[in-house]
C-alpha cells in the first residue's frame, strides 16, 4: 500500500514552454500532497503543500505564478511550469500524504527529471 | 537555517556489520521523524519513524533511536548489506504545520563486500 506514481518521469522541453507533471496516489487518498524539487547532491527543497480543492500554499521564494500547482481530486495533483528557463532543470518529487496508517508519513513518487534547453 | 543536519555525508561499513547514521536538529517543536532511503533519479522511500512520545522503535533491521534532550536521533541497520548502500535523509515535522517536512542534507551509505 501507500503508492504514488508521477508522471511523466522524463521530460524535456524548450525554453519558454510549459511543462504538466502528474502526481497520483494509487492506492490511498490523499489529503495533503506536496510538491519538491532536488538538485544535484543537495537535500529536497519543498516547493508547496496542496490540499484537495483548496489553494496550494507555497514556500517562501517560490513563485506560485510559475509553478502552477492543481489538487483536483484526493488522487491527483499536477505541477505545471510554466514559461520554462534552463534553470528550471531539475529533479521533481511530490509527495503524498494520507495512507492507512493515519501518521504524519509521506509517501514519496518516483520524480520526473525536467530538462529545459 | 539548517533545522535539520546529517553532519556525516558519507558513511562506509562493511557488509554484515551496523551502520549507524546520525542526524541532529535544533527546532524543539519538531515531534515527529523519519528516515528515507534515496536511490540517484529516484523518489525517496519510507523506512521507518518515531514520534517524540518513543524514544526507540524497531522495524526488521531498522532501528530508529531518538534522544530528545539531545535533540538528535540515529539510525541502525543492522546486519548492513550491499544492497542498504543509498543516500539516507532524516526529516522532522511538527504538529500544526500540516504536516511538512524538513530533511536533513543526508548521508551517503557504502556497504562494502
Amino acid at each position: 500500500g501507500a503508492v504514488v506514481s508521477q508522471h511523466p518521469s522524463r521530460v524535456i522541453c524548450k525554453s519558454g514552454t510549459s511543462v504538466k507533471i502528474e502526481c497520483r496516489s494509487l492506492d490511498f487518498q490523499a489529503t495533503t500532497m506536496f510538491w519538491y524539487r532536488q538538485f544535484p547532491k543537495q537535500s529536497l527543497m519543498l516547493m508547496a503543500t496542496s490540499n484537495e480543492g483548496s489553494k496550494a500554499t507555497y514556500e517562501q521564494g517560490v513563485e506560485k505564478d510559475k509553478f502552477l500547482i492543481n489538487h483536483a481530486s484526493l488522487t491527483l495533483s499536477t505541477l505545471t511550469v510554466t514559461s520554462a528557463h534552463p534553470e528550471d532543470s531539475s529533479f521533481y518529487i511530490c509527495s503524498a500524504r494520507g495512507g492507512a496508517d493515519g501518521t504524519d508519513t509521506q509517501y514519496f513518487g518516483p520524480g520526473t527529471r525536467l530538462t529545459v534547453l | 537555517d539548517q533545522q535539520v543536519k546529517q553532519n556525516s555525508p558519507s558513511l562506509s561499513v562493511q557488509e554484515g556489520r551496523i551502520s549507524i547514521l546520525n542526524c541532529d536538529y535544533t527546532n524543539s517543536m519538531f515531534d515527529y521523524f523519519l528516515w528515507y532511503k534515496k536511490y540517484p533519479a529516484e523518489g525517496p522511500t519510507f523506512l521507518i519513524s518515531i514520534s517524540s512520545i518513543k524514544d526507540k522503535n524497531e522495524d526488521g533491521r531498522f532501528t530508529v533511536f531518538l534522544n530528545k534532550s539531545a535533540k538528535h536521533l540515529s539510525l541502525h541497520i543492522v546486519p548492513s548489506q550491499p544492497g542498504d548502500s543509498a543516500v539516507y535523509f532524516c526529516a522532522a515535522s511538527a504538529t500544526g504545520t500540516a504536516s511538512k517536512l524538513t530533511f536533513g542534507t543526508g548521508t551517503r551509505l557504502q556497504v562494502t563486500l
